[in-house]
């Protein structure tokens, strides 16, 4: 059975600081997502990960992709206020299913 | 375009009681998902359709939960009898064709706020 860890689970930064989240799995798969999701609303599609080494950057969060070491990581730079949310990564084994992490929820302090 | 549409947004019942939940999918999608997310937690696959058909509810309590997509489209989601530990909110997802473009990017809905008391 696969399973998808986030760490860490919460993350309270200030504003203008750097940070990483990670995502492990337990299996081989070359396909990873990142979603979005504000209090109380629904997920948003933020990254597609296609490849071992793949890198997707939008604004100050960049994503990648280590399939050998089954790892993925969503960086911060400068983190602002809007921001804050909870992150939520997902491993697609078969295309059809995918496998949603933990989640890691994100506050970002002026 | 118009996106994934799920009713209600909230519902309150009391344990043993029914409740169903409905979902409208983007237009042309053929994959439909129902996800229990639990507070705090991530979202769980419950049911996954392929058109019509069934492809996974290994994960589906189907003592009490049931679910269809008649003709291949909207597709409701039936808990009877609820018991409190069904408290959760019940998201609707869709996807256009995951094996066609090898990947899949979920649209979801807004889904629907659970509390049974």
């Amino acid at each position: 059975e696969l399973k998808v860890e986030q760490n860490p689970l919460f993350l309270s930064m200030q504003e203008g600081k750097n940070y990483t989240i990670y995502c492990n799995y337990s299996t081989t798969s070359d396909r990873l997502y990142w979603y979005r999701q504000d209090p109380g609303k629904s997920l948003e599609s933020l990254f597609v990960l296609l490849s071992n080494g793949a890198v997707k950057q939008e604004g100050r969060l960049m994503a990648s992709l280590d399939t050998k070491a089954r790892l993925s990581t969503l960086h911060i730079t400068a983190a602002v206020h809007d921001l804050s949310a909870t992150y939520f990564c997902a491993v697609d084994l078969s295309y059809q299913k995918v496998t949603f992490g933990t989640g890691t929820k994100l506050q970002v302090i002026p | 375009e118009a996106g994934v549409a799920q009713s209600p947004r909230y519902k309150i019942i009391e344990k043993r009681q029914s409740v169903a939940f409905w979902c409208n999918p983007i237009s042309g999608h053929a994959t439909l998902y129902w996800y229990q997310q639990i507070l705090g937690q991530g979202p769980k696959l419950l049911i996954q359709f392929q058109n019509n058909g069934v492809v996974d509810d290994s994960q589906l309590p189907k003592d009490r939960f049931s679910a269809e997509r008649l003709k291949g489209v909207d597709s409701t989601l039936k808990i009877q009898p609820a018991k409190l530990e069904d408290s959760a909110v019940y998201l609707c997802a869709s996807s256009l064709d995951p094996v066609a473009l090898a990947k899949n990017i979920q649209y979801f809905g807004a889904g629907t706020r659970l509390s049974v008391l």
